[in-house]
């Protein structure tokens, strides 16, 4: 039963502290990316990464930062520097770069 | 600059009706579009794509259109069901560009 996971599904920061959003697939995707929404507005791409151990930066990077140290896992964490971090956070994955992604549950991140 | 618009923020059909949802882009580069519903707290799903090479795609209720002219594509749904209640938000992407641009959405309430 492959897909998407995110955990948790509920996150909440103290102010001036970094947290992680954890992403998993077991679909095999060489590609892997991290959205974020705001109430009102379409999905801005974060970060994204094509292969293992590279990635770009999305429209929204600053504040947020990423590693790709294995192929199944596309953590995202959101740091101090990020100072409207309360949104809902989604992660993707594609089969290859040109291909549909397909979206995890989200994470809903909450400042405290 | 939002390159991927759905002017209507809110849609509401009768059961049984067609649903038609709007797009519109502004980026000549894209060639690749696609239709994603999402229920709330949850991640989209991926519905129905269309290249630019096509002008209709068909998947079951689901149909999309493409007016490359005009820059402009739709999603009809018929006949609309209840389940059908969720906000869809259309998608694009240019030729060999990983990269998805979200519009922001259209919350579609089919009233029973």
């Amino acid at each position: 039963d492959g897909g998407i996971t995110q955990s948790p599904k509920y996150l909440f920061r103290k102010e001036g502290q970094n947290v992680t959003l954890s992403c998993e697939q077991n679909l095999n995707h060489d590609a892997m990316y991290w959205y974020r929404q705001d109430p009102g507005q379409g999905l801005r791409l974060i970060y994204y990464s094509q292969i293992v151990n590279d990635f770009q930066k999305g429209d929204i990077a600053e504040g947020y930062s990423v590693s790709r140290e294995k192929k199944e896992s596309f953590p995202l964490t959101v740091t101090s520097a990020q100072k409207n971090p309360t949104a809902f956070y989604l992660c993707a994955s594609s089969k290859g770069r040109e291909e549909t992604q397909y979206f995890g549950p989200g994470t809903r991140l909450l400042v405290l | 600059d939002q390159q991927v618009k759905q002017n209507s923020p809110s849609l509401s059909v009768q059961e049984g009706r067609i649903s038609i949802l709007n797009c519109d882009y502004t980026n000549s580069m894209f060639d690749y579009f696609l239709w994603y519903k999402k229920y709330p707290a949850e991640g989209p799903t991926f519905l129905i794509s269309i290249s630019s090479i096509k002008d209709k795609n068909e998947d079951g209720r689901f149909t999309v259109f493409l007016n490359k002219s005009a820059k402009h594509l739709s999603l009809h749904i018929v006949p609309s069901q209840p389940g059908d209640s969720a906000v869809y938000f259309c998608a694009a992407k240019g030729f060999g560009n990983e990269k998805l641009t979200f519009g922001t959405g259209t919350r579609l309430t089919i009233i029973p």
